[in-house]
């Protein structure tokens, strides 16, 4: 089963904050969120983590909910080099070290 | 600076032919991991290690495998290339096995099995 669930596919205007949602009914206590992103033909590139605090950094902001069983990134004003796919991260299980389940992620396209 | 190459970054070989690619990272990090990516799958978890020494099989092992003799290098081989390893493939690298570590990835490495 599946880890984390994304929508296949978003778009966003040129500008305007991009909100991608991300549920993980599953995680752990000790389970980080973690997103990344995947521009064409790249290495994925990390983005933000966060645990249970709403994280903001140079890139992105990172809410969870309460509950931790969904979370949003948010890109505050999406510009085209965004176009991207964004994967939703939980850690595969406490005592599996550092390794990350990788789903299908969300293609958000960035429309000028 | 630090970093994590890859090579090579294309490669087309035959079926049945042992191929080896090459990961290379100068960050001194403790984790290293092979991934691979297919259309509709996303990025799937091949073999990772810890540390010197130490190997794990991921969720899709089988006809590849990974020796790690140094921190700086985790070396994929396919045994016998086969048509269904035609692939993108990526490495990537972590500090250590804390739950908070980033993994850094490299540009990937095209494999064509013919």
């Amino acid at each position: 089963d599946a880890k984390t669930t994304q929508p296949t596919s978003m778009d966003c205007a040129e500008g305007r904050a991009a909100n991608l949602p991300c549920n993980h009914s599953t995680i752990s206590g000790n389970e980080y969120v973690y997103w990344y992103r995947q521009i064409h033909s790249q290495g994925p590139q990390y983005i933000i983590h966060g645990l249970k605090n709403n994280e903001t950094n140079e890139m992105a902001s990172l809410i969870i909910t309460e509950d931790r069983k969904s979370s949003t990134l948010i890109l505050p004003h999406a510009t085209l080099r965004d176009t991207a796919v964004y994967y939703c991260i939980v850690r595969v299980g406490p005592n599996t070290g550092n390794q990350f389940y990788f789903g299908t992620g969300t293609s958000l396209t960035v429309i000028p | 600076d630090a970093e994590i190459t890859q090579s090579p970054r294309h490669k087309i070989t035959e079926t049945g032919r042992q191929v080896t690619l090459a990961c290379h990272q100068t960050w001194n990090h403790n984790n290293m991991f092979w991934y691979r990516q297919d259309l509709g799958h996303g990025l799937r978890l091949i073999h990772y290690s810890y540390g010197v020494q130490d190997t794990n099989k991921g969720e899709v092992s089988d006809g590849y495998s990974v020796s790690r003799s140094n921190t700086e290098d985790l070396p994929l081989t396919l045994e016998s290339a086969a048509s269904s390893q035609t692939s993108v493939y990526f490495c990537a690298s972590s500090l250590d096995s804390s739950s908070y570590n980033e993994q850094f990835f490299g540009p990937g490495t095209r494999l064509t099995v013919l």
